[in-house]
C-alpha cells in the first residue's frame, strides 16, 4: 500500500511555543490530506482537510488560526500548532487518500504525540 | 453530515472465540466502509473494507457484512488470537468525491489467552 510518513513522532514543548508537524506521501502524490486529532482511548476526530495549492477546509469548532495547515506540494502537508497550551496535548495523525479500483482508500501516518508543558 | 456509531466500546473474548463489532451510519450516500485496527501508539491500519455493491466480504479470519437498507455494517473476527487485541474503528465515506472519512468511536478488543 501507499506510504505516509509523519514527523516528528513525539514532541514536547513549552506552553506558548509553536510546533510544526510534517506529513509526507512517500511513493505517491496526494492532492488531499487529512489531519486528525486523537485523545487517549477516543476516536479519530477530523480537524481539517488539506488541499494542495489552496486553503484547508476546517471542521466546525477547529480554530484556523490555532492550527495552521499548509499543503504547498503534492507530497507534503504541514500542521502548525501555534501558541500551544497544555490542552493541545494530543496525538495528531495525518492521512492521505489514494484512489484504487475506483475507490479512495485512506493511509495514515505514524502519528505525532504532542505534549505541551 | 455523516454520523457513524460503533458498539460495543469494549469487548473481551476468550482466545478462539469470535468477536463481532457493529456500526451504523446515517448518510445513505456513503458507499465505502473500511475497518481499521490500531495498536497502542501506532497508526490505524486498514484490515478490510466493503463497498456498497457488496453484502459480505471475507479475508481469512476476518469478515465484514453490510446491510444498506438498515444502514449498518459489522466486523466479524473468528478464532480470535491474542494479537487481535487492539482498538478497531469503522468508517464511512462517499468514494470518488475526495470526501472525508467519518470514523466510529472505536472498540477496544481484548483477547484473553
Amino acid at each position: 500500500g501507499a506510504v505516509v510518513s509523519q514527523h516528528p513522532s513525539w514532541v514536547i514543548c513549552k506552553s506558548g511555543t509553536s510546533v510544526k508537524i510534517e506529513c509526507r506521501s512517500l511513493d505517491f502524490q496526494a492532492t488531499t490530506m487529512f489531519w486528525y486529532r486523537q485523545f487517549p482511548k477516543q476516536s479519530l476526530m477530523l480537524m481539517a482537510t488539506s488541499n494542495e495549492g489552496s486553503k484547508a477546509t476546517y471542521e466546525q469548532g477547529v480554530e484556523k488560526d490555532k492550527f495552521l495547515i499548509n499543503h504547498a506540494s503534492l507530497t507534503l502537508s504541514t500542521l502548525t500548532v501555534t501558541s500551544a497550551h497544555p490542552e493541545d496535548s494530543s496525538f495528531y495523525i495525518c492521512s492521505a487518500s489514494v484512489r484504487t479500483s475506483g475507490t479512495e482508500e485512506l493511509f495514515f501516518g505514524e502519528g505525532s504525540r504532542l505534549t505541551v508543558l | 453530515g455523516e454520523n457513524v456509531e460503533q458498539h460495543p466500546s469494549t469487548l473481551s473474548v476468550q482466545e478462539g472465540d469470535s468477536a463481532v463489532i457493529k456500526c451504523t451510519y446515517s448518510d445513505s450516500a456513503s458507499n465505502y466502509f473500511p475497518w481499521y485496527k490500531q495498536e497502542l501508539g501506532k497508526r490505524p491500519q486498514l484490515i478490510i473494507d466493503i463497498r456498497s455493491n457488496v453484502g459480505e466480504k471475507k479475508d481469512q479470519r476476518i469478515a465484514v457484512t453490510l446491510n444498506k437498507t438498515a444502514k449498518h455494517f459489522s466486523l466479524h473476527i473468528t478464532e480470535t488470537q491474542p494479537e487481535d487485541s487492539a482498538v478497531y474503528f469503522c468508517a464511512a465515506s462517499i468514494s470518488n468525491t475526495g470526501n472525508q472519512f467519518y470514523f466510529g468511536t472505536g472498540t477496544s478488543l481484548t483477547v484473553i489467552p
